[in-house]
Parts: C-alpha cells; sequence; structure tokens
C-alpha cells in the first residue's frame, strides 16, 4: 500500500511570504499525486494534479508543486501567502495499477496559518 | 455542473438511533468513496464502489456500518444502531476511472453527531 507523509501538521506565515507545504511519499512505481485544499466546512477541493507529464505542476490560486522522484516528494508552495490561503492541505497519492487503481492515499493534513 | 450531492448536511440523532447518509455522484463517474473525517483520525477511507460494485471495505469499522449503491448515481452508508464515537464528518467523493488520473471530486460532507 501506498503512503503518504506530510511533515508538520501546523505551518504558519506572514501574509506575503513564501508557502511550503512538505510531502513525502512511497511508492515502488510512479504514482500519481495531488494536493487537496480543505476551507473550513466544506469539502476537499483539488488544488492540483501530477500525472508524469511535466515535473512542475501549476495549480489554482497561484500555488504549484515539483514532482522529484529521487527525494520521493511533492512539496508544494506558493510564492506569496495571502490570508484566503489559510486552510487545511492534504497530499494524496494514487495508485498507477492493480486492483486498487483509483484508489487514494492522503496525509494526515497541514493546518495552513496566515497572519496579517 | 452539479458536483457530488450529500444529505442531510447536518444530522443530529441519539445513540442507538439508525443514521443514513445519501449520496449523489457526478453524472458519468465510475467510482465512489465514502470517507469519515476526525480529529483524532484524520480522513479515513471506509468504502469504495466501482461500477457499483464493492472493491475494499476494509475500513469499515464494524457490522454497524453497511453501504450500497444500487445505481449509477446513488449510494446510501447507513450505521445501525449509531453510537456517540461514530460522530464525524462523512464525505462522499467521486471519479472517473478510465484514461484518466482518477482524482476524486468531494460532496460538501454530513455533519453527524450522535448524543
Amino acid at each position: 500500500a501506498q503512503s503518504v507523509t506530510q511533515l508538520g501538521s501546523h505551518v504558519s506565515v506572514s501574509e506575503g511570504a513564501l508557502v511550503l507545504l512538505r510531502c513525502n511519499y512511497s511508492s515502488s512505481v510512479p504514482p500519481y499525486l495531488f494536493w487537496y485544499v480543505q476551507y473550513p466546512n466544506q469539502g476537499l477541493q483539488l488544488l492540483l494534479k501530477y500525472t508524469s507529464a511535466a515535473t512542475l505542476v501549476k495549480g489554482i490560486n497561484g500555488f504549484e508543486a515539483e514532482f522529484k522522484k529521487s527525494e520521493t516528494s511533492f512539496h508544494l508552495t506558493k510564492p506569496s501567502a495571502h490570508m484566503s490561503d489559510a486552510a487545511e492541505y492534504f497530499c494524496a497519492v494514487s495508485e498507477s495499477g492493480g486492483s486498487t487503481l483509483g484508489r487514494l492515499y492522503f496525509g494526515r493534513g497541514t493546518q495552513l496559518t496566515v497572519w496579517p | 455542473d452539479a458536483g457530488v450531492i450529500q444529505s442531510p448536511r447536518h444530522e443530529v440523532t441519539e445513540m442507538g438511533q439508525e443514521v443514513t447518509l445519501r449520496c449523489k455522484p457526478i453524472s458519468g463517474h465510475n467510482s465512489l468513496f465514502w470517507y469519515r473525517q476526525t480529529m483524532m483520525r484524520g480522513l479515513e477511507l471506509l468504502i469504495y464502489f466501482n461500477n457499483n460494485v464493492p472493491i475494499d471495505d476494509s475500513g469499515m469499522p464494524e457490522d454497524r456500518f453497511s453501504a450500497k449503491m444500487p445505481n449509477a448515481s446513488f449510494s446510501t452508508l447507513k450505521i445501525q444502531p449509531s453510537e456517540p464515537r461514530d460522530s464525524a464528518v462523512y464525505f462522499c467523493a467521486s471519479s472517473f476511472q478510465g484514461q484518466g488520473f482518477y482524482e476524486q471530486y468531494f460532496g460538501p460532507g454530513t455533519r453527524l453527531t450522535v448524543t
């Protein structure tokens, strides 16, 4: 089974500062990777996805993530944080084949706080 | 397009009562997932269906939990009898398994409180 580790359950940044949320995965084959965002009292919303087309993936709201196979990482970044970015962020990995194709394995989430 | 629809959005019930949560996936999607989210355990996959067939129900916590998908546009998650520890937010998600990358689309969730 796949596993996902998100380093840091809470991250705090000042408005305008760089956002870096870390995600490492375990996979023996190239996986599909996703970042989701959850605002209070809402469901998870897809932020971006890696599908092996390009290692640097751009998503909504100015976020991007870089797939690094050698580091088994898929960190999420945004150059300048905005107050509206405050939310919980989940990294997820999907099998690219096999009987559990389509199942997502989620990390525990990182709560992002943005200070004015 | 309508997204994943869940009902009810909030449910408050007493211990021992039966609870039924409902989900309508996105039209055309052929996979459906039920998750539970709590502060203690995070996001847990309970069960998922592919083409209306349950594929993996290993996440269903106990026999008190059951899920059905009678057709491609409807699924239910039932808890009978309910217990206070079942209090959580339950999410339904759907995806299309084909020549794609299997991103899941989540509903708004049902917040269940069992007193």
